[in-house]
């Protein structure tokens, strides 16, 4: 079955600086990658995904990067706010599969 | 925001209660899911659904039970509570016939079992 880790398991980073948040997969047959964010006492909310056709894609200050030959993605936040602290995870299935596989999360702290 | 809805938020019950864990969506979505997420954050699936009259079990093994009677509905049961079953447990749900892939996700409940 499909494995996915994820790093760092914490991360600080200065408000305005940038966060970046890296996930390897290991099935190469899983072609969708969604990221979540989850805020102290709620359930994770979806902030962007993107699908093994395409490279890169951006919404705003957050972006994810997909390399399939490595089978590696990556979050990427720019000009952090407190308000992006929280945990993060990513995910990724195979279309039809309708089966997440989550990574361990990331808890990010942004430091005013 | 996703229309999934669970109760209780918080629970605090002594070992050997039976307890339900409800989850509700208004979304008309076929597919459902039980997460039970340890202190470490990570997210292990222990049952799903893809519709009425639908249960699987999922990667981690759980002593929960679920029933899917209707779409909407989709409650989780313990008939004998233990320490061990500390939790929380997040519900979720995914439409079938639009964004297959994409999972929406309840509050949460908070389960402490003394």
């Amino acid at each position: 079955g499909e494995n996915v880790e994820q790093h760092p398991s914490t991360l600080s980073v200065q408000e305005g600086d940038s966060a970046v948040i890296k996930c390897t997969y290991s099935d190469s047959a899983s072609n969708y990658f969604p990221w979540y964010k989850q805020e102290l006492g709620k359930g994770p909310q979806l902030i962007i995904d993107i699908r093994s056709n395409v490279g890169e894609k951006k919404d705003q200050r957050i972006a994810v990067t997909l390399n399939k030959t490595a089978k590696h993605f990556s979050l990427h936040i720019t000009e952090t706010q407190p308000e992006d602290s929280a945990v993060y995870f990513c995910a990724a299935s195979n279309f039809g599969n309708e089966k997440l596989t989550f990574g361990t999360g990331t808890r990010l702290t942004i430091i005013p | 925001e996703a229309d999934i809805y669970q109760t209780p938020r918080y629970l605090v019950i002594g070992t050997g209660k039976k307890i339900t864990l409800e989850c509700s969506q208004t979304m008309g979505h076929d597919k459902m899911y039980w997460y039970q997420q340890d202190p470490g954050m990570e997210l292990h699936l222990i049952h799903y659904s893809y519709g009425v009259n639908s249960t699987e079990k999922g990667d981690l093994s759980s002593e929960s039970t679920v029933s899917r009677i209707r779409t909407e509905h989709f409650p989780l049961t313990l008939e004998s509570a233990r320490p061990s079953h500390t939790s929380q447990y997040l519900c979720a749900s995914t439409d079938l016939g639009g964004r297959q892939e994409t999972q929406y996700f309840g509050p949460g409940t908070r389960l402490l079992v003394l």
